[in-house]
């Protein structure tokens, strides 16, 4: 069965700093990878997802992840926050042909001004 | 607007009687699941569903029904609620689970507090 590690729980980052967000996953072959933002009372929103391929993937809100086979990682990355990005993020895998989503259980990102 | 929609966003209950929370998403998607959200534990799935009449349990099934008689609608039934199924709840729905399709779009969470 494949899991998630998020080995933040909490990461406070100064406003126009650069972000990463670490994740790691556990599945013995290439999995779904995702990122979504769970913003105060609201649902979760996707950032972007990696399937194959190219291994920098972007997506919405100038949010990039670099997925890295031989570190099983698939680390969020931002090169400027801004403080709308205080929310909580969660890093999730996927199985081709299975419709479960695992996910990890979050970063809280706060934003100092 | 594509989305899932899901009622009531928020309810407070007494032990042992019976509640449904309704979801239902516009997107003619395949797939449908209910996560549980719970502090310090992420998101856990309760039950999927792969098309109309196919239901299978996910991780935490025990005390939840759920049906799809509809494409559209994936309801979740608590017969006899307890306090330890207070938690916020989210359906999603997904297209497919292949490469070009895979990917959920949440709902806007039901927050459930069990007396």
């Amino acid at each position: 069965a494949q899991s998630v590690t998020q080995p933040d729980i909490h990461i406070t980052v100064s406003e126009g700093a650069s972000l990463e967000l670490r994740c790691n996953y556990s599945y013995g072959a290439t999995p779904y990878l995702f990122w979504y933002v769970q913003s105060p009372g609201q649902g979760l929103q996707l950032l972007l997802k990696y399937f194959s391929g190219d291994t920098l993937v972007q997506g919405i809100k100038g949010f990039e992840a670099e997925f890295k086979r031989s570190q099983s990682s698939f680390n969020l990355r931002k090169p400027s926050v801004h403080w709308s990005d205080a929310a909580e993020y969660f890093c999730a895998v996927g199985v081709l042909g299975y419709s479960t989503l695992t996910f990890g259980k979050g970063t809280m990102l706060l934003v100092s001004p | 607007e594509a989305q899932v929609t899901q009622n009531p966003r928020y309810l407070i209950t007494v032990t042992g009687k019976k509640l449904t929370v309704t979801c239902s998403q516009n997107m003619n998607h395949e797939y449908m699941s209910w996560y549980r959200q719970d502090p310090g534990l992420g998101l856990r799935q309760i039950y999927y569903s792969m098309n109309v009449e196919v239901t299978d349990k996910g991780d935490v099934p025990e005390g939840y029904k759920v049906s799809r008689k509809e494409k559209r609608n994936f309801p979740l039934i608590l017969e006899s609620p307890s306090p330890n199924q207070t938690s916020l709840y989210f359906c999603a729905s997904s297209p497919g689970t292949g490469a070009t399709n895979y990917g959920y779009t949440f709902g806007s969470g039901t927050r459930l507090t069990v007396v």
